[in-house]
C-alpha cells in the first residue's frame, strides 16, 4: 500500500529565511505526488504535483518542489518565507496507473508557523 | 466559477442521532470524494463516486456511514446512530473525469462535526 511520511509536525522559521517541508513516499512504482495547503477552517487547496514530467515542480505562492526518487522523497520549498505561509501544509499520493479515479493517501501534515 | 460547497458548515448532534452531510461538487466534475480529517487518524478517505456509482467504499469506518449521489451532482454522506468517534471535519472534494491519478482533487471547506 501507498503512504507517505511527512517528517515534523510543526517547523518554525524566520519571514524570509528559507522554507524546508519533508514528505518522503514508500510505493512500488514511483506514484503522483501532490503537495495541499491547508488555511485555519478552510478546506485544502493544491500547491503543486508531480505527474511524470519535469522532477523540478513550481507551484503558487513561490513554492517548489523536486521529485527525488533515489531518495523516493518529493521535498516542499520556498526561498523566502511570509507571514501568510503560516498554515498546515499536506503531502499526498495517488496510483499512477489506469484512466479511473484515484484517492488521495495523505501525509500527517506539517504546520508551518513564521515570526516576525 | 464556483467552487466546491458542504452544508452545514457546523454541526453539533447528540449521540445516537442521524446527521446528514451536503456536497455540491464543481459542475462538471463526474469524479467525487469523501475524506474525513480528525485529530487521532489525520486525513483519511472515505468513499468515492464515478458519476452515481461508488466503485471505491474501502474507507467507511462501519455501516454506521453511507453515501449516495444524484443526478451526477450533489452527494449525502449519512452517519446513523452517530458517536463521539465520529466528531471530526468531513472534507468533498470533486475532479474530473479521466486521467486517473493526475489530476487534481478541489476541495470544499468542509463540515465540522461534533457529537456531545
Amino acid at each position: 500500500a501507498q503512504s507517505v511520511t511527512q517528517l515534523g509536525s510543526h517547523v518554525s522559521v524566520s519571514e524570509g529565511a528559507l522554507v524546508l517541508l519533508r514528505c518522503n513516499y514508500s510505493s512500488s512504482v514511483p506514484p503522483y505526488l501532490f503537495w495541499y495547503v491547508q488555511y485555519p477552517n478552510q478546506g485544502l487547496q493544491l500547491l503543486l504535483k508531480y505527474t511524470s514530467a519535469a522532477t523540478l515542480v513550481k507551484g503558487i505562492n513561490g513554492f517548489e518542489a523536486e521529485f527525488k526518487k533515489s531518495e523516493t522523497s518529493f521535498h516542499l520549498t520556498k526561498p523566502s518565507a511570509h507571514m501568510s505561509d503560516a498554515a498546515e501544509y499536506f503531502c499526498a499520493v495517488s496510483d499512477p496507473w489506469g484512466t479511473g479515479f484515484q484517492k488521495l493517501v495523505f501525509g500527517t501534515g506539517t504546520r508551518l508557523l513564521v515570526s516576525p | 466559477g464556483a467552487g466546491v460547497s458542504q452544508s452545514p458548515s457546523n454541526k453539533v448532534t447528540e449521540k445516537g442521532k442521524d446527521v446528514e452531510l451536503r456536497c455540491d461538487p464543481i459542475s462538471g466534475h463526474t469524479a467525487l470524494y469523501w475524506y474525513r480529517q480528525s485529530l487521532g487518524q489525520g486525513l483519511e478517505f472515505l468513499i468515492y463516486f464515478q458519476g452515481n456509482s461508488a466503485p471505491d467504499k474501502s474507507g467507511l469506518p462501519s455501516d454506521r456511514f453511507s453515501a449516495e449521489r444524484t443526478g451526477g451532482s450533489v452527494s449525502t454522506l449519512t452517519i446513523q446512530r452517530t458517536q463521539q468517534e465520529d466528531s471530526a471535519v468531513y472534507l468533498c472534494a470533486s475532479s474530473p473525469g479521466g486521467g486517473g491519478g493526475r489530476n487534481e482533487q478541489f476541495f470544499g471547506p468542509g463540515t465540522r462535526l461534533t457529537v456531545l
